[in-house]
């Protein structure tokens, strides 16, 4: 019962320090998506791939890079981390692209950029 | 700009309370709203709503779309230490990159 995977569950970076965030799902979906989620904002897109060859910019994806590796994997770069990326980011995949009932999201990845 | 707006921010109740969460919502293009659950980690689907009116019920927890008032709202009855979490909204608009919009959350505290 895996369903989205996501690595590192937590990390401190370094003002300018580079780091992928990993993310794996095994429900043959076709769309995944990069979430994150500060207070007092809800969540906010990233940057999504609605099918295997795709990327797409979202809400705020300023700073950030993403590679749809295969089906399964979906990662998500930062190239010099700011303090403004400090955050909760989850990754999310569904079956069809923003299918809402059928998103399954990651538990998290607690990112601290000092 | 589309948005998505929830209320209460916050809510502290006693087990065995009932309580309404609010959500509003200016999209364009809808298509859907839909509720999840974020206890310690992930989101997780309750509800998906697309009609006025009918409601959507599971256990203690009840949904219900108001398409008029551009608003919906969750009760849940009878409540419960474990139904402590934040509740999220979101929106599904039919059209555009950035199709799901959510907002900020309700945070539910249920004490014994």
């Amino acid at each position: 019962n895996a369903g989205v995977t996501q690595t590192p569950k937590f990390q401190v970076l370094k003002t300018g320090q580079s780091m992928t965030l990993q993310c794996a799902q095994d429900m043959n979906h076709n769309s995944m998506y990069w979430y994150r989620q500060d207070p007092g904002m809800g969540l906010r897109l990233i940057y999504y791939s609605a099918s295997e060859g795709t990327t797409d910019k979202g809400e705020v994806p300023n700073g950030y890079n993403v590679s749809r590796l295969n089906k399964r994997e979906f990662s998500l770069r930062l190239e010099s981390a700011a303090p403004s990326q400090t955050s909760v980011y989850f990754c999310a995949s569904s079956v069809g692209h923003s299918s809402g009932n059928t998103i399954y999201f990651g538990e998290g990845s607690w990112l601290t950029v000092v | 700009e589309d948005k998505v707006v929830q209320s209460p921010l916050s809510l502290v109740v006693h087990e065995g309370d009932t309580v309404t969460l609010n959500c509003s919502y200016e999209v364009t293009n809808f298509r859907s709203l839909l509720w999840y659950k974020q206890e310690k980690k992930a989101p997780t689907f309750l509800f998906m709503l697309t009609s006025s009116g009918i409601e959507k019920k599971s256990g203690r927890l009840s949904s219900i779309l108001d398409k008029k008032e551009l608003s919906s709202i969750l009760n849940i009855t009878a409540t419960q230490t474990g139904d402590s979490a934040i509740y999220l909204c979101a929106v599904e608009r039919a059209t555009g990159a950035n199709n799901l919009f959510f907002g900020t959350g309700t945070r539910l505290t249920v004490i014994p």
